[in-house]
């Protein structure tokens, strides 16, 4: 199975800051990868698929990059709303798919 | 639009068995694969089993193998999981899931029930 290694697991972040998740798998997956948020009780919301293009209706500040092991998740301007647990997926080689650990996004 | 609703969770002893089920609406339910993903209590995300379209093809994570079995009934738009043999690391938000209209079992999900809580405890 492929894994997927995200970091940090968590950090603190002020509202405007600009940040970057990273998410690292275990074997090349070229671009296959999604980025998910979830909020605390909540079902995860699809951000991001093949690695960099933005789900329909989800905001112009997310952005995704990367491609073979190495990508990663930037937020231009950190908004309140943002703040949450966010998750990549592989859908390269499966099964079984994987995803990340998890980077928790907390206010500073 | 789409909506996905689970059912089904509950309390049950270890080795005990439970049927979850996932109603859907909102599209034509028998032209996609559907999986199932689950979350342990402040755990990360796992994918658990997914189904295609016939019910043809299915897989599972290793973990399940051998005692969660993934079906679907098309005429009544709704997808099954029957777990047996459970464990309390089966402990988990279940979730329902669905991906785009393109893809096959190897994707990611657009859409997401709002999950049903499995507990495995005596």
């Amino acid at each position: 199975a492929i894994r997927m290694t995200q970091s940090p697991s968590s950090f603190s972040a002020s509202t405007g800051d600009r940040v970057t998740i990273t998410c690292r798998a275990s074997q090349g997956i070229s671009s296959y990868l999604a980025w998910y948020q979830q909020k605390p009780g909540k079902a995860p919301k699809l951000l991001i698929y093949a690695a960099s293009t933005l789900q329909s209706g989800v905001p112009s500040r997310f952005s995704g990059s990367g491609s073979g092991t190495d990508f990663t998740l930037t937020i231009s301007c950190l908004q309140s709303e943002d703040f949450a647990t966010y998750y990549c997926q592989q859908y390269y080689s499966y099964p079984p798919l994987t995803f990340g650990g998890g980077t928790k996004v907390e206010i500073k | 639009e789409v909506q996905l609703v689970e059912s089904g969770g509950g309390l049950v002893q270890p080795g005990g068995s439970l049927r979850l089920s996932c109603a859907a609406s909102g599209f034509t339910f028998s032209s996609y694969w559907m999986s199932w993903v689950r979350q342990a209590p402040g755990k990360g995300l796992e994918w658990v089993a997914n189904i295609k379209q016939d019910g043809s093809e299915k897989y599972y994570v290793d973990s399940v193998k051998g005692r969660f079995t993934i079906s679907r009934d098309n005429a009544k738009n709704s997808l099954y999981l029957q777990m047996n043999s459970l464990r309390a690391e089966d402990t988990a938000v279940y979730y329902c899931a669905r991906g785009p209209a393109y893809c096959g079992g190897d994707c990611y999900y657009v859409y997401w029930g709002q999950g049903t809580l499995v507990t495995v405890s005596s």
